[in-house]
């Protein structure tokens, strides 16, 4: 258990509609990263929070848009959903935000179905 | 010049065998190489990671090599065993940290 919670754990929703992913990161991490994994995308980062800012910015659409509140949780919101947006989204948090030059921790994952 | 490629796209591998899986950049400020690994139904975990003031970085039975001159990185596991299983990605990140890429992954099968 990495201690990075995710929910929910699956979804399905409809092509057009709009869903929030959730994310906490682990005790005392100030960082927190998306990641979106799918079959042909393959695994591509989305965006990084850290304490509250965003930091880095990678290949997410915008019709994507996340935020991270003062007690560091996270959510991923999207919207217009598309058929190709079904995958696998992973949260994942560090403690100081340096990206891959740091241990991430990753949390299980929300699988999206978009119908 | 973002991407980084990954081969072989699937490896077999007997137990007790030498597992070696290939990556190669083409952006010249990548400044670190982390490996991944993520078994089904997980999320990624880091395995080991080389900056490029080394050619070689050893954990265990994980050995990375790394190739300035050519761009090239590849993962070595040596003494396979089947709870190595899993699918494996290079990434390749800038200077800071915070510009990086994933490989598209090598799924590993050792077979007992």
């Amino acid at each position: 258990d990495s201690g990075v919670t995710q929910t929910p754990k699956h979804l399905i929703t409809a092509t057009g509609q709009r869903v929030t992913l959730r994310c906490s990161p682990r005790s005392g991490d100030l960082s927190v990263y998306w990641y979106q994994q799918s079959l042909d995308q393959g695994l591509q980062f989305l965006i990084q929070y850290y304490n509250g800012e965003e930091r880095a910015k990678g290949n997410i659409l915008e019709r994507f848009s996340a935020q991270q509140f003062p007690d560091l949780h996270s959510e991923l919101n999207l919207s217009s959903l598309e058929l190709g947006d079904s995958a696998l989204y992973f949260c994942a948090s560090s403690l100081l935000g340096l990206g891959v030059k740091e241990t991430q921790y990753f949390g299980p994952g929300t699988r999206l179905l978009v119908l | 010049q973002q991407q980084v490629k990954q081969s072989p796209q699937s490896l077999i591998v007997q137990k007790g065998g030498i597992s070696i899986i290939n990556c190669a950049y083409e952006n010249t400020a990548f400044d670190y190489f982390p490996w991944y690994q993520q078994f089904p139904g997980k999320g990624p975990a880091l395995l080991i990671a080389i900056r490029p003031d080394v050619s070689e970085k050893k954990e265990g039975r994980f050995t990375i090599s790394f190739n300035k001159s050519a761009k090239q990185f590849s993962l070595h596991i040596m003494d396979s065993q089947p709870g190595d299983s899993a699918t494996y990605f290079c990434a390749a990140s800038d200077l800071y940290g915070q510009n990086f890429v994933f490989g598209p992954g090598t799924r590993l099968s050792v077979l007992p």
